[in-house]
């Protein structure tokens, strides 16, 4: 079975400029995360998605962060205009949801890791 | 505010030995805790999960306990290995759409 894929690994751009990540969920997994880690931290949540559907996007910066997930499956994270503070690792994981409860296993994918000059 | 909390940021043990790491919480409405793996440039990999119900879950060489009363959790690593130097990230979820709070990890380093 094939993992979740993201690109670029890695990203190095000026503030003010504009990036987008990509992501790919293991096929079949509804649910779909955007994570922000910085590094020394755990990672934060950014948005969650249900199929094409926001869950939550309560801690996504509005303002310059946008996700979409299209035809609920591949996802793209944009940054416009980019911080300083942006510079972290943005991790893609998914899960196949469970409807008799208990968490999800989340499955991650490597990770773009930006820098912001 | 950091409702999960993992306050060594690392933790060095001989090889064959027993690897013991802790998580604190503060929500009380957390009724799942996890435990994930993470290598270098590689994404978290679940390692192993408890109810709040329990407050022991084995899994070969790993075993986490939770203790409720104390909002308190660990993870036993009996006997360590080599491959077992990562960071190990604590997480809690509560509620129905299984949001992951996490910890700040704890780097492991087992000699040999």
């Amino acid at each position: 079975e094939a993992g979740v894929a993201q690109s670029p690994r890695y990203k190095i751009i000026e503030k003010r400029q504009s990036v987008a990540f990509w992501c790919n969920p293991i096929s079949g997994h509804a649910t779909l995360y955007w994570y922000q880690q910085i590094l020394g931290q755990g990672p934060k949540l950014l948005i969650q998605f249900q199929n094409n559907g926001v869950v939550d996007d309560s801690q996504l910066p509005k303002d310059r962060f946008s996700a979409e997930r299209l035809k609920g499956v591949d996802s793209t994270l944009k940054i416009q205009p980019a911080k300083l503070e942006d510079s972290a690792v943005y991790l893609c994981a998914s899960s196949f949801r469970l409807t008799s409860g208990g968490a999800e296993t989340q499955y991650f994918g490597p990770g773009t890791r930006l820098l912001v000059l | 505010d950091q409702q999960v909390k993992q306050n060594s940021p690392s933790l060095s043990v001989q090889e064959g030995r027993i690897s013991i790491l802790n998580c604190d919480y503060t929500n009380s409405m957390f009724d799942y805790f996890l435990w994930y793996k993470k290598y270098p440039a590689e994404g978290p990999t679940f390692l192993i999960s408890i109810s709040s119900i329990k407050d022991k879950n084995e899994d070969g060489r790993f075993t986490v306990f939770l203790n409720k009363s104390a909002k308190h959790l660990s993870l036993h690593i009996v006997p360590s290995q080599p491959g077992d130097s990562a960071v190990y990230f604590c997480a809690a979820s509560a509620g129905s759409n299984y949001q992951l709070i996490w910890g700040a990890g704890t780097k492991l380093i087992i000699k040999p």
